[in-house]
């Protein structure tokens, strides 16, 4: 079976840092991507992670762990244009992307 | 081009109509995807097609119908659909193996 867990909502600052947290359990695991959600538009890929550890991409890092079953999202110098949904997603094999909950993500000033 | 286009943006169709989804990518992607995306909620697999052919069908039910003419390609195809369908229906391809997918804009449908 697929679980992939995040957080329902956030609420963070501009300016502010904020961590998002995605645990999962699927039945193959070939990596973890992020992807940001604008209401109404298509998801835009942010990040990957195979292997454990950080990555960083400018004021986002991913994280992960594979022995924990666990990635965070690093969102840095919050800015009002990142209020949107993040989703984590799961790449369980045979090029099948298992997305998880999502997590709605408001920056007020 | 990093584009993958969908049409119609947005659909109307009643419970008796026959219409169909497009998706067209340039990017030489040889896998294509199709997801559903109720209000608030993450995306959900629908299919998989792998180098035109079909390789996953999460259980989706026989009204809708995906059709991969060429790698360019996706179209699904709906037929005699029920009102909790409507939702976003989102395209999206990759290059295959674990890289990451780009997603169409999406088609709104509405079922009446």
């Amino acid at each position: 079976g697929q679980n992939i867990d995040q957080p329902t909502e956030m609420t963070a600052t501009e300016g502010a840092i904020v961590q998002i947290n995605c645990t999962y359990q699927t039945s193959g695991f070939n990596g973890l991507f992020w992807y940001q959600q604008h209401a109404g538009e298509a998801p835009t890929f942010l990040s990957y992670n195979v292997l454990d550890g950080l990555e960083e991409k400018g004021r986002f890092s991913s994280f992960l762990s594979r022995s924990k079953g666990y990635s965070y999202l690093l969102l840095k110098e919050l800015q009002m244009k990142d209020s949107a949904s993040y989703l984590c997603a799961s790449n369980t094999g045979f090029q099948k992307l298992v997305f998880g909950t999502g997590t709605r993500l408001l920056v007020s000033p | 081009d990093t584009e993958v286009t969908q049409t119609p943006k947005h659909l109307v169709m009643g419970m008796t109509n026959k219409k169909s989804l497009k998706c067209e990518q340039h990017m030489g992607h040889r896998a294509m995807y199709w997801y559903k995306q109720k209000a608030k909620k993450p995306p959900e697999l629908m299919f998989v097609y792998s180098y035109e052919k079909l390789s996953i069908n999460e259980s989706v039910p026989s009204r809708f119908s995906p059709e991969c003419p060429n790698s360019s390609l996706l179209n699904l195809h709906l037929h005699a659909l029920q009102p909790e369908d409507s939702a976003l229906y989102l395209c999206a391809s990759s290059r295959g193996g674990s890289t990451e997918a780009f997603f169409g804009q999406g088609t709104r449908l509405t079922v009446v």
